[in-house]
Parts: structure tokens; C-alpha cells; sequence
């Protein structure tokens, strides 16, 4: 999981506030993906980014989520108005290119908390 | 949408045995991988398997990217204690990029 970093690793916010996580890919990583996992289930893919680009959203929320990559900076993914459904571990991970033998690293998540 | 059955859901094993877990799908898959997770962290790549019928090993482990295009297995033999964690199957559908189908994940545990 080296490279990957994501912050921050712990997250607590009330019904109603704003989360924002962030993500710093891996060096020369320009593709970015954010998955959610759920407890005792598996990853589910929520965003896919390039910089300054969504390139694919499929799974995102319609509401309340967003996501961004900018040109500087590290990705933030976005929940306005958490509820406690959304109460989860986020996942970055990021790859070269979006090319089928570029592997995804994962970073050690944000586990978000909603009281 | 696209869904990967995973088994067992759990598992335990004794030091020195072998294990074995697998994952199907009612759709085909260009690529699947295998992750591990450990508590507090996140999934760490293990094998990647990117031919029907390819077999790939990775020191005590072993995966398979089934003729099918449907399912892969993966074994790791003469386990040791640091086997312990969640493994899951991923799945890369044709011209997906790395947007992944995760199956629900195989908890190995230790006897006690």
C-alpha cells in the first residue's frame, strides 16, 4: 500500500455535516479511483478520475457525493449532508494508465463515522 | 449489475494446510485479481490473471483464470499464521479500465 496516501485514516462526523477525504496518488499515478466498502462486504467502485476529469461516476450517489482531481492537489471525494447509511471505509487507489496490465494500489482508506 | 459469489465466506486453518477459495460470475471477465486485506488496511494485490486458463503463482500461492472467462480460484499452500486476513476476487470486465467487480470476500481464520 506504499504510495498511496489518503487522510484522514479516521473520520467522525454528525448527521448533517460535511466529509471531505482526500487522496494523494502514487507518484507519476495520473488515474484515480474511489472505491466504498461497507462492513464485511467487498470494495464497490464508486468514481474513476484523471486529472481534472471524471471519466467515469456509475457509481457514485446522485446526490450529496462529488469528487474531484485537480491539477495540483490531491483528489477529494465529497459527502455534503453525511447520513449514517454513509458510514463506511473509502478506498483510493490509483494506476498508471487505465490499460488492462496496469494493476490498481489501494491506499489504507478513510474510515468515515457518522453519529 | 455484475456480481461475483465468493466462497467459503469463511475459513479456518491450521499451520501447514492447504487452502483453497474461488470466485464465479455469470459474466465474463477479461482479467481477474486477487487481494488481500488485513484489519485497518487496505487491499494489497496478490496475483493478476489476465488469460482464459492461465495459471500464476506468487511463492505459497496459486490462482487460476478459469477457461470460462467465469471463475478463478486461488490456493495457498502450507499456510502460516500471517495467512490470516480477508481475500477477495476481482474481476475486469473488457474496456472497464480499473473499475473492478469485487466478490464479498473469504475470511481465513486460525483454529483455535
Amino acid at each position: 500500500n506504499a504510495g498511496v496516501m489518503q487522510n484522514p485514516r479516521h473520520l467522525v462526523r454528525r448527521r448533517g455535516q460535511e466529509a471531505r477525504l482526500r487522496c494523494s496518488p502514487m507518484k507519476g499515478h495520473s488515474h484515480v479511483y474511489w472505491y466504498r466498502q461497507l462492513p464485511e462486504e467487498g470494495l464497490k467502485f464508486m468514481v474513476y478520475l484523471q486529472k481534472e476529469n471524471i471519466i467515469d461516476e456509475s457509481g457514485m450517489p446522485k446526490e450529496r457525493f462529488s469528487a474531484e482531481f485537480p491539477k495540483e492537489g490531491p483528489s477529494i471525494l465529497r459527502i455534503q449532508q453525511v447520513v449514517r447509511g454513509d458510514s463506511a471505509a473509502y478506498f483510493c487507489a490509483s494506476s498508471t494508465d487505465r490499460g488492462t496490465h496496469s494493476p490498481l494500489h489501494f491506499g489504507n482508506g478513510t474510515r468515515l463515522t457518522v453519529t | 449489475g455484475q456480481q461475483l459469489n465468493q466462497s467459503p465466506q469463511s475459513m479456518f486453518i491450521q499451520e501447514g494446510e492447504d487452502v483453497s477459495m474461488n470466485c464465479t460470475s455469470s459474466s465474463i471477465f477479461n482479467t481477474w485479481l486477487w487481494y488481500k486485506q488485513d484489519p485497518g488496511e487496505g487491499p494489497v494485490l496478490l496475483i493478476a490473471l489476465y488469460k482464459a486458463g492461465e495459471l500464476t503463482s506468487n511463492g505459497r500461492l496459486t490462482a487460476q483464470f478459469g477457461i470460462t472467462r467465469k471463475d478463478s480460484f486461488l490456493n495457498i499452500s502450507a499456510s502460516i499464521p500471517s495467512d490470516v486476513g480477508i481475500y477477495f476476487c476481482a474481476g475486469r470486465p473488457k474496456a472497464a479500465g480499473n473499475k473492478l467487480t469485487f466478490g464479498g470476500g473469504t475470511r481465513v481464520l486460525v483454529k483455535p
